[in-house]
């Protein structure tokens, strides 16, 4: 596709179930970024891939949540044992920049996530 | 780390007057400072940006200032039309750096 593809776009998940989000970015793009964004809020890091390798990964807030990018493409967000405080739209952007760069983040639409 | 602020949360305007939105920074090393636009249910859009070797740049209705010294960065929007209605964040970053910092967002509401 043209753009950055994220699935689910909504997820309801129980208190304690594992969630797993994932992000298909513009294909060539170098750099990919995972953000939270609770409501109301702005977009919040969570971890930097420039291809499979994970280069920031300080933003993410617990050892409950764990990021991937095997291949250089794809990633995906992993939730382990989902809190009420997990609820949040979490964004996947890409760049072709790598990080030292500005290049322009292209966002895609969000994965939802409530927990109930 | 860097800390992005943006002023104001809410802002309704008539069609056809202007807008601005205003940010501030922390970190003088950042030095690339967008714009995005978020309509509802999608992710944020770039619209405009700026690097700091500039103090000003414009895209039709749309401009962008830069005050260095300051520390701050601010959003104009002429001729508001309704489509433009939607969330707007700021957002900085070091040229060394991987992170985007954003702003908390505004509500622009453009009423016909």
């Amino acid at each position: 596709g043209a753009g950055v593809s994220q699935s689910p776009r909504y997820k309801v998940a129980k208190r304690g179930q594992d969630v797993a989000l994932r992000c298909d970015p513009i294909s060539g793009h170098v750099s990919l970024f995972w953000y939270q964004q609770a409501l109301g809020q702005g977009p919040e890091f969570l971890t930097y891939f420039q291809n499979e390798a994970q280069l920031d990964k300080s933003g993410l807030p617990s050892d409950r949540f764990f990021a991937e990018r095997p291949e250089g493409s794809v990633s995906t967000l992993k939730i382990q044992r989902t809190q009420q405080e997990d609820s949040a739209v979490y964004l996947c952007a890409s760049s072709l920049a790598e990080s030292g760069n500005t290049g322009e983040l292209f966002f895609g639409e969000g994965s939802r996530l409530t927990v109930l | 780390g860097e800390n992005v602020e943006q002023h104001p949360s809410t802002l309704s305007v008539q069609e056809g007057d202007s807008a601005v939105i205003k940010c501030t920074y922390s970190d003088s090393a950042s030095n690339y400072f967008p714009w995005y636009k978020q309509e509802l249910g999608k992710g944020p859009q770039l619209i405009i940006d700026i690097r700091s070797n500039v103090g000003e740049k414009k895209d039709q209705r749309i401009a962008v200032t830069l005050n260095k010294t300051a520390k701050h960065f601010s959003l104009h929007i002429t001729e508001t039309q309704p489509e433009d209605s939607a969330v707007y964040f700021c957002a900085a970053k070091q040229s060394d750096g991987d992170q985007f910092y954003f702003g908390t967002g505004t509500s622009l509401t453009v009423i016909p």
